[in-house]
Parts: structure tokens; sequence; C-alpha cells
């Protein structure tokens, strides 16, 4: 099974600020990506899929990158709605499984 | 518009069973999977499996135990998990999600609750 692990586990940053969080996946993925981003007591919102297409709706300040093993979320510049938890998920076989998240808080 | 809409919360006792339902609208049931996924207390994402809306065959995570069934009512654009003999450990949120690509859309979260 594919084994995806997210850093920073958690991050620190003030409105306005550009972050990036990382996902890797333990073998190559191809493109086979997604990012959701969850609030306490909401279902989970999926902002990118196939590594970088943006999902309809979603603002363009977030966007991802990435292929094979290694790939990146990007929020251009936070603003108060985007504080929450990001995940990243392998979606090429299952399972389908989720990275362990990434708790972004306000500085 | 295209949703999920889920069943209400439950509290259970240990050992109890609990059947959540994911019913679909706005698009055509079939078309795509469903799959289930959960958020113990304090805890991240967990995916847990899915089902296959035109074969009914389901797919199980590696380590969910025969306790838990994904199950459809195509008639009625409805999915369901059922979880058997209840312990507090499967205290939960859990969700279905929409397969069309990813996970696309979510239902809005049953939470399950264990406790004596």
């Amino acid at each position: 099974d594919i084994q995806l692990t997210q850093s920073p586990s958690f991050l620190s940053a003030s409105v306005g600020d550009r972050v990036t969080i990382t996902c890797r996946a333990s073998q190559g993925i191809s493109s086979y990506l997604a990012w959701y981003q969850k609030k306490p007591g909401k279902a989970p919102n999926l902002l990118i899929y196939a590594a970088s297409t943006l999902q309809s709706g979603v603002p363009s300040r977030f966007s991802g990158s990435g292929s094979g093993t290694e790939f990146t979320l990007t929020i251009g510049s936070l603003q108060p709605e985007d504080f929450a938890a990001y995940y990243c998920q392998v979606l090429n076989l299952y399972p389908y499984t989720f990275g362990q998240g990434t708790k972004l808080e306000i500085k | 518009q295209v949703q999920l809409v889920q069943s209400g919360s439950e509290l259970k006792k240990p050992g109890a069973s609990v059947k959540v339902s994911c019913k679909a609208s706005g698009y055509t049931f079939t078309s795509y999977a469903i799959n289930w996924v959960r958020q113990a207390p304090g805890q991240g994402l967990e995916w847990m499996g899915g089902i296959n809306t035109n074969s009914g065959n389901p797919t199980y995570a590696q380590g969910l135990t025969g306790r838990f069934v994904f199950s459809l009512d195509t008639s009625v654009s409805t999915a369901y998990l059922q979880i058997s003999s209840l312990k507090a450990e499967d205290t939960a949120v859990y969700y279905c999600a929409r397969v069309r690509g990813a996970f696309d859309i979510w239902g809005q979260g049953t939470m399950v609750t264990v406790s004596p």
C-alpha cells in the first residue's frame, strides 16, 4: 500500500502569508493526488484533484503541483477562512489513503 | 443540486449495531462509486473503503474487520454503512463521498457515539 507523509504537521502563519504544504508518497503515483480542506464540524472540501487541477468554485489562491512522489499545495495569500486542516489523498488504486494532515493555525 | 444527505447522529451502547444511510440526489447514482471515510475525535481522516454502485461490489480498508458492511439500495439512490458489535473506538464522524476523480461531493457526516 502507498503511504503519504505530509509536512509540516502544524503550520502557524498570518493573514496574507504564502504557505506551502508538502505531501510525499512512498512510491510513484503519477498525478493521482487530491487535496482537501477540513474545518471542525464540516465535511471535507475538495480543493485540488489530479495533483494540479483546481476544483470548480475553489479560490484561485489555492494551487497544487507535483507528480510521482512529491506534491505541494500552495495558498497564495492566506485569508481568515483558510485556517483549517489540509489533507492529501492518493487515488490511483485502492486503498485511497489520506496523509496524516496539516493543521494551519493563525500566528 | 448534487448532494449526499446522511442520516442523523446515533448514540449506541457497546455491542449494539448501527446503520448509517447516505442518500444521493441530483445525479445518476450508479455512475459513480461511493466511499466511506471516518474521523475519530482529535484524529485525521481515515479511508474505510468503498462500494461500486453498479455492481454492488465493496472494497474494505485493510484492518477494517468484518464488523463493517457497505451496501446499496439503488432503487432509492442510497448507500449504507452498517457497523455491528460496536466498540468505544468506533466513536467517530462517518462521511460518505462520491468518487468522481476524487471525493468531490461529501455527505454532511454522521456522528456515531458508542458509550455505556
